[in-house]
């Protein structure tokens, strides 16, 4: 069974552009998560999804972050425009239902904004 | 706000018995889950506790008291592979499957 695949692994974008990060859950997982962690401080919570639903948005910093789920698959996390603060490895994980306790996240995106 | 410490480094050597702590400020209690994380590598699923007491998955243990709002993990037979950070967590809230990480403990193992 494929994990959690995330795309791009490394992302080196100027202030003031767009980013687009991708996250393919695994199969069969409806609970999608988005973190971030920055500085080598802990990971933080950005948003929930359930199915193509945003369940939870709490963590989102900002309005110049866009998350998407499209058919309750994939996700893309959009910053636009970046900023120098946004700097940081952002994961994805998913679970299945009733089990949030255990998610399973991919390997991290590292953004780069400089 | 809720909150979860850990110590920030543990060092052990090869073979060693090491214990992770980590104490949780929370409004509400729905469990403690444990993740391990190399360098560059994705967070990885360990434990959990949702009840007082020991848990034991092969070498890894994990403990929770709620009535001391603490738990750990204790790492048995230490192996150069288990050099990596590890995270407590809790979950956010009732209507909530968001988690709440700790700041990290970076376990270095030596031989």
């Amino acid at each position: 069974e494929a994990g959690v695949t995330q795309f791009p692994s490394h992302s080196v974008i100027e202030k003031g552009q767009t980013v687009t990060l991708r996250c393919d859950p695994i199969s069969g997982h409806d609970n999608l998560y988005w973190y971030r962690r920055v500085m080598g401080k802990e990971i933080k919570f950005l948003l929930h999804f359930v199915k193509e639903s945003k369940q939870d948005e709490s963590g989102m910093p900002n309005n110049r972050f866009l998350a998407e789920r499209t058919g309750g698959t994939y996700s893309t996390l959009k910053v636009q425009p970046a900023e120098l603060e946004d700097s940081g490895v952002y994961f994805c994980a998913s679970s299945v239902a009733g089990a949030s306790y255990e998610q399973y996240f991919g390997p991290g995106t590292r953004l780069t904004v400089t | 706000g809720q909150s979860l410490e850990q110590p920030s480094e543990v060092t052990a050597v090869e073979g060693a018995i090491v214990q992770i702590n980590c104490t949780y400020q929370t409004s509400g209690f729905y469990g403690l889950s444990w993740y391990q994380q190399h360098d560059g590598g994705a967070p990885t699923f360990l434990s959990y506790n949702a009840l007082d007491g020991l848990e034991e998955t092969g070498r890894f243990s994990s403990f929770l008291s709620r009535s001391d709002s603490y738990g750990y993990l204790l790492l048995q037979e230490l192996q150069m592979k288990d050099s990596a950070s590890y995270f407590c967590a809790v979950r956010g809230g009732p209507d909530t499957d968001k988690l709440i990480f700790g700041t990290g403990t970076r376990l270095q193992v030596f031989p």
